[in-house]
């Protein structure tokens, strides 16, 4: 099944405790993104990667950090988390194409940092 | 349409109606827009997007309806079912320069609701 799994789906977590969200998609997708949603602000675009190795900032990336070694996988990385940074947390992939695509979705990871 | 604050639109329909859900976006330079359904606990789910040198796209009940002049698109359902209960989200992409491929914004989303 094509889909785009994200780990874990909920973390509770304390201020500065380095952590880690994978997120792994078995479509063969070039394009890869990073999305957090909070209530009356709806979906920001923190950082997206367009293929390996090719990473750039989106709307709201302090505080947060992406690699992408492989095709399929594309951490997001908070080195210090905040409780300013408690959210919920998408990981979304599309081809790259014409430019023309849409993205998929994972279900999400629910983070809350204390 | 967009929401101000905290509190999301609110659209309530009877099975079986046609639901019209707007959406007002913001960068006259973007180029492609999406809709998206999100059902609680889940991620959002693609449903039907459509390019700005066209002004409609159909898919399977939904249709989708793009007006550049004032900014503005819709996400037309028929017969809605309860299934279709859900937050709807619009998303556009402004790659003006061809620099911001990937960038889409959202907007706020409408809350959907189907009574049986």
């Amino acid at each position: 099944e094509a889909q785009v799994t994200q780990n874990p789906r909920y973390l509770i977590t304390v201020t500065g405790k380095k952590l880690t969200v994978t997120c792994s998609q078995n479509m063969n997708h070039e394009y890869m993104s990073w999305y957090r949603q909070d209530p009356g602000l709806g979906l920001r675009q923190i950082y997206y990667s367009m293929n390996v190795e090719v990473t750039d900032k989106g709307d709201v990336p302090e505080g947060y950090k992406v690699s992408r070694k492989e095709k399929r996988n594309f951490p997001l990385i908070l080195e210090s988390p905040s409780p300013n940074q408690t959210s919920l947390y998408f990981c979304a992939s599309s081809f790259v194409g014409n430019g023309n695509q849409p993205q998929h979705f994972g279900d999400g990871t629910r983070l809350s940092i204390l | 349409g967009e929401s101000v604050g905290l509190h999301l639109p609110t659209l309530s329909v009877q099975e079986g109606d046609n639901s019209i859900i707007n959406c007002a976006y913001s960068n006259s330079a973007s180029d492609y827009f999406i809709w998206y359904k999100q059902e609680s606990g889940k991620g959002p789910q693609f449903i039907i997007d459509i390019r700005s040198n066209m002004d409609k796209r159909q898919g399977q009940r939904v249709t989708v309806l793009l007006n550049k002049t004032v900014k503005h698109l819709s996400l037309q359902i028929a017969a809605t079912q309860p299934g279709d209960s859900a937050v709807y989200f619009c998303a556009e992409r402004n790659n003006a320069g061809g620099t911001s491929y990937g960038k889409l914004t959202f907007g706020q989303g409408t809350i959907l609701t189907v009574h049986p």
